[in-house]
This record gives C-alpha cells, sequence and structure tokens, in this order.
C-alpha cells in the first residue's frame, strides 16, 4: 500500500462545478504540499501546509492531521483548471530530511 | 527571478551514451532536488542536496547515475552509460532551508533513450 493515496485517479467535471481531490496517507508528517502538473509538464507548487485550512484565488487546500487527510476544493472550476493534481508529503520521522513523498495524482479535466 | 532553469529540455540519445542533465537553481535556495517521473512510477526524488551537500541518495537508481553540486548556482545528473528504461522526464526543484518552504520545480528535462 502506497504511503500516500490520492482519490479519485481520474476526475471529470463541467465547467463551474466544485471539484474535491483527496490525499490520505500512512506517515507522520511535518508538512503536505499540493502541487499541479498542467499537460505541457511543468510542475507548480500550489500549497504546503501542516495544519488547518489554506486559501488562494478558487483554491482551498484543508488539513486534518489527527485523520491523515487532506483535501484540495477548486470552486468555479474552468477548463484552465485541467491538470494533473499531485499530493506530496513530508515525513516526520527524520527531522533531517526534506525528502517527499508523492502520491500518484488525480488527472482531472473541465470541459467548458 | 528566472526561477528554476533546466537544461536541455528534450534530449534523444542511444543506448550507451552519456547524458549530462544541468539545472540552476533559485538563487538563495540552499537545497536542490533531482527527481524522475515516469508513467509508471509517478515521481521520485533521485537525490538531494543541502547547502551543495549531497543528504539522500537513495533514489539513485543504480551506480550508472550520478550527480554532483559543485557550488550554489549549479548541479549536474549524470547518466553513464545510458539505457532505454532511463526514459524519463527529469525535474530539478530548489527551496530554502530544509523544506520548510515551497519546492519551486523547473521545466524539467525529457530524457529518450533509443
Amino acid at each position: 500500500k502506497n504511503e500516500v493515496e490520492q482519490s479519485p485517479q481520474n476526475l471529470t467535471a463541467q465547467e463551474g462545478e466544485f471539484i474535491t481531490i483527496n490525499c490520505s496517507y500512512s506517515v507522520g508528517i511535518s508538512a503536505l504540499h499540493w502541487l499541479q502538473q498542467h499537460p505541457g509538464g511543468g510542475i507548480v507548487s500550489l500549497f504546503m501546509l501542516s495544519s488547518g485550512k489554506k486559501k488562494h484565488g478558487r483554491l482551498i487546500a484543508t488539513i486534518n492531521i489527527q485523520e491523515k487527510h487532506s483535501s484540495l476544493h477548486i470552486t468555479a472550476s474552468h477548463p484552465r483548471d485541467s491538470a494533473v493534481y499531485i499530493c506530496a508529503v513530508r515525513p516526520a520521522r527524520s527531522y533531517n530530511t526534506d525528502k517527499l513523498i508523492f502520491g500518484t495524482g488525480t488527472r482531472l479535466q473541465v470541459f467548458p | 527571478d528566472a526561477g528554476v532553469i533546466q537544461s536541455p529540455r528534450h534530449e534523444v540519445t542511444e543506448m550507451g551514451q552519456e547524458v549530462t542533465l544541468r539545472c540552476k537553481p533559485i538563487s538563495g535556495h540552499n537545497s536542490l532536488f533531482w527527481y524522475r517521473q515516469t508513467m509508471m512510477r509517478g515521481l521520485e526524488l533521485l537525490i538531494y542536496f543541502n547547502n551543495n551537500v549531497p543528504i539522500d541518495d537513495s533514489g539513485m537508481p543504480e551506480d550508472r547515475f550520478s550527480a554532483k553540486m559543485p557550488n550554489a548556482s549549479f548541479s549536474t545528473l549524470k547518466i553513464q552509460p545510458s539505457e532505454p528504461r532511463d526514459s524519463a522526464v527529469y525535474f530539478c526543484a530548489s527551496t530554502f532551508d530544509r523544506g520548510l518552504y515551497e519546492q519551486y520545480f523547473g521545466p524539467g528535462t525529457r530524457l529518450t533513450v533509443t
């Protein structure tokens, strides 16, 4: 079993829909990252969080440390949101490492 | 800042040839990461440096892979000899001080070994 699991693997939505992508992990962590990878291949860091909630424009990321779960929400989705969204965690088991463990990604397609 | 710079963006080479990928991190960042992305395995950390020193190279597949960071503004990832299974996109990322900050990714180098 992967240490970082994402669901769903694939997601299709109509423009304007509210979207939720989930990430569950099995290790103690010091931080969790949400990354976005567009069809062109570039990777952009959307959020890094260790507790609570962060918001940037139409994107909201939440994390529940006790439940080892994070969600990425997109409000009023748009075709330009079509991308692969990747969850990654920084384990707390060693404070001397910056190693990230990646989920396999969620492929989102938003149709007009 | 121009962001993380990688070169070349695309590389096609024949099996057995040496391949060198280059990365220039964001100025002021002191941690640098090399990742490999394939359809089968997703994103994997190969090696990372902190203050130019390799900290964790446990992800380096085998002795054919080597990485160096001679100074704070430059790193290389070398594959010698290359094999078709090395075909992947290789990303370099940088951040400041032990990953407590977001990582900034370069555009990647798409490597094809025939």
